[in-house]
């Protein structure tokens, strides 16, 4: 069984940095692309970033964009967000979710769609 | 900037049909945004229903079905049942390795 658990989330103050991780189970890690997705409370899904299964491709939103950065370690099965320079609007639950592309997958990444979702972890900046 | 539209909240009754749809601010929705459905129950994550538009996701029911109505996604319940309620979302691809979400509709089954 598929298992994606998220931790690192905590409080912070503005300006302050936080690394998130999400250690995945029960699949070959290195074969899958991942997201992390951000829900601000009472609010609805962001998108956040992207990495390809190798770590060679992220993209990000424009409005996490140079202040954050994806990684991932598929010897350990982990799967990282290193969030710098917080702002109060980045307060939100961070999930991480397997991608996924059926039947094949586009070499520009547009078909693939988060499959699997984790419990996320919660951030929250504030002074 | 490019927004994702949905309906606020939705509502149906128990065995009936409804239409959600998902538009963009700046044009028609096409199957090159590859439109994908996610259902999220209140404290849960949320789970993949349909990608690619209309691709049921693993255990899915038939009666959930995805397609593209007009110049908008859709997302189509039959046989709406209780456990339905719920927020819906659905993820456009922007193109250049980005996705947008939209603003997500909340579906009550009364």
């Amino acid at each position: 069984q598929v298992r994606l658990m998220e931790s690192g989330g905590g409080v912070v103050q503005p300006g302050r940095s936080l690394r998130l991780s999400c250690m995945a189970s029960g699949l070959n890690f290195g074969a899958y692309s991942m997201f992390w997705v951000r829900q601000a409370p009472g609010k609805g899904l962001d998108w956040v970033a992207f990495i390809g299964h190798h770590g060679d491709a992220a993209y990000y939103a424009d409005s996490v964009k140079g202040r954050f950065a994806i990684s991932r370690d598929n010897s350990r099965n982990t799967l990282y967000l290193q969030m710098d320079n917080l702002r109060p609007d980045d307060t939100a639950i961070y999930f991480c979710a397997r991608a996924a592309c059926v039947p094949r997958c586009s070499p520009d990444f547009s078909n693939y769609y988060m499959a699997v979702w984790g419990e996320g972890t919660t951030v929250t900046v504030s002074s | 900037q490019t927004v994702v539209t949905q309906e606020p909240s939705l509502s149906v009754s128990p065995g009936g049909t409804i239409t959600l749809t998902c538009g963009l601010n700046s044009g028609p929705v096409s199957i090159n945004n590859f439109a994908s459905w996610y259902q999220q129950s209140p404290g849960q994550p949320p789970r993949s229903l349909i990608h690619s538009t209309n691709l049921r996701s693993s255990g899915v029911p038939n009666r959930f079905a995805g397609s593209i109505l007009g110049v908008k996604a859709a997302l189509t319940i039959t046989g709406a049942q209780a456990d339905d309620e719920s927020d819906f979302y659905c993820a456009l691809y922007g193109g250049g390795g980005t996705w947008m979400f939209g603003g997500g509709t909340k579906l009550t089954v009364l």
